[in-house]
């Protein structure tokens, strides 16, 4: 079955860039999406087809996807997006997720 | 105003059966593929099962054989039988919209927290 791969962790200073990786065989011919999810809240889209927002979602979140790897970027993080981060992509008609990034703003 | 609400959760024994709903206003269910996430206590995502706006079902490994997606147009609702349910099916379920079609999720439900013990 097919997986993504996220680091269980990233560290970022408020106001600098976080990166959030995700990995997966030939991930780069998927779309892949992110959610962020707080504690005790249902998961939030942030990012889907790699780079696109939805409205409401601020400009300092972008993505990427090439290759193996696709990319979560928070350029200038603050304080409230600390949270778990989670890449979704679709393996013919079976719904995948990466297994989650904390976020810490520190 | 788009909502999912979801139900049907508790507490159920090894072995035992549950049905879950999501009552949803603001958009047609039978209009989008509609999913089922679910969530173990301090856990990640994993993705469930889909319903297509075409009736056609899938579901991931661990639930196969054992639960059935499906939805009531008359009432908007989706709903996630589960037969057979185990330990590990412990988790809050959440029911998830997919308006592009395998696109993204784009509003979910507040989930309903179901505990599969003895």
């Amino acid at each position: 079955s097919y997986e993504l791969t996220q680091p269980p962790s990233v560290s970022v200073s408020p106001g600098q860039t976080a990166s959030i990786t995700c990995s997966g065989d030939k991930l780069g011919d998927k779309y892949v999406s992110w959610y962020q999810q707080k504690p005790g809240q249902s998961p939030v889209l942030v990012i889907y087809q790699d780079i696109k927002r939805p409205s409401g979602i601020p400009e300092r979140f972008s993505g990427s996807n090439s290759g193996n790897t696709a990319t979560l970027t928070i350029s200038g993080t603050q304080a409230m997006d600390e949270a778990d981060y989670y890449c979704q992509a679709w393996d013919s008609s079976v719904g995948v997720f990466g297994g989650g990034t904390k976020l810490t703003v520190l | 105003e788009v909502q999912l609400v979801e139900s049907g959760g508790g507490l159920i024994q090894p072995g035992g059966s549950l049905r879950l709903t999501c009552v949803v206003s603001g958009f047609t269910v039978s209009s989008n593929y509609m999913n089922w996430v679910r969530q173990a206590p301090g856990k990640g995502l994993e993705w469930v099962s889909v319903i297509y706006n075409d009736g056609r079902t899938y579901y991931g490994d661990s639930v196969k054989g054992r639960f059935t997606i499906s939805r009531d147009n008359s009432k908007n609702t989706l709903n996630l039988q589960m037969h057979s349910l185990r330990a590990e099916d412990t988790a809050v379920y959440f029911c998830a919209r997919d308006s592009g079609g395998r696109v993204a999720f784009d509003f979910w439900g507040q989930g309903t927290t179901v505990t599969v013990s003895s």
